[in-house]
């Protein structure tokens, strides 16, 4: 079953604009991932949070996450037309193994 | 940063046929891959655990002999789709972790497109 849900399923924004998506998961974790993959491509790993950490900043990323409540939030500051993707959000599996669980991602368009 | 391959990127085959799809890690040694399927607008899918030296471990619901997967070294990982269906046509996409550095961080293959007809 799937670990990660990311909220909203699709966002619509004008460049400049900055974009938030959420993500909530349903059991303890060791860390949590966020990817972004263009459209028919791979995946591009963006950042990644410990379950000891709360906020974490990569140039124009902002990832916090609140363990309590299950939840983390990606911001993208300034968008821009090419971050135009979907942004996934993966956390890990009590598995004692690297193995990230997938949601079904935020679809992000970034109009110029 | 570490770097992963998928061959082929795109593949057009015909229903009953077999397909192989390759996974390397170029510059780092992977014990361990795992191989996703991703279907449009749907999120990645855990098919298996690609292991050196051993058997592949199978999610719930994957047929391993439909879906024959051979970790033949450190840095190369085989998944193939046997008797090749319309419904298997999918992205297909391999990851490895690079514990070089202490992280836990998952590079990702640019993903194989199959499209059986």
């Amino acid at each position: 079953s799937q670990q990660g849900e990311e909220d909203p399923q699709a966002l619509s924004i004008q460049e400049g604009e900055n974009a938030t998506m959420n993500c909530s998961y349903k059991t303890s974790i060791n860390n949590l991932q966020w990817y972004r993959q263009n459209s028919g491509r791979g995946l591009v790993h963006l950042i990644l949070i410990r379950s000891n950490e709360r906020e974490k900043h990569s140039g124009r990323l902002r990832v916090t996450l609140d363990t309590s409540k299950k939840s983390s939030s990606l911001l993208i500051t300034a968008s821009r037309a090419a971050d135009t993707a979907s942004y996934f959000c993966a956390t890990d599996l009590a598995r004692g193994s690297y193995i990230p669980t997938f949601g079904r991602g935020t679809s992000l368009i970034v109009h110029p | 940063g570490a770097v992963v391959s998928q061959h082929p990127s795109r593949v057009i085959c015909k229903s009953g046929t077999s397909v192989k799809i390759e996974c390397r890690s170029l510059d780092f040694q992977a014990t361990t891959m795992f191989w996703y399927r991703q279907f449009p607008k749907k999120s990645l899918m855990l098919m298996a655990t690609s292991n050196e030296g051993s058997k592949a471990t199978y999610e719930q619901g994957v047929e391993k002999d439909k879906f024959l997967i051979n970790h033949a070294s450190l840095t190369l990982s085989t998944l193939t789709v046997t008797s090749a269906h319309p419904e298997d046509s999918s992205f297909y996409i391999c990851s490895a972790p690079d514990l070089g550095w202490g992280t836990d961080t998952q590079y990702f293959g640019p993903g194989t497109r199959l499209t059986v007809l």
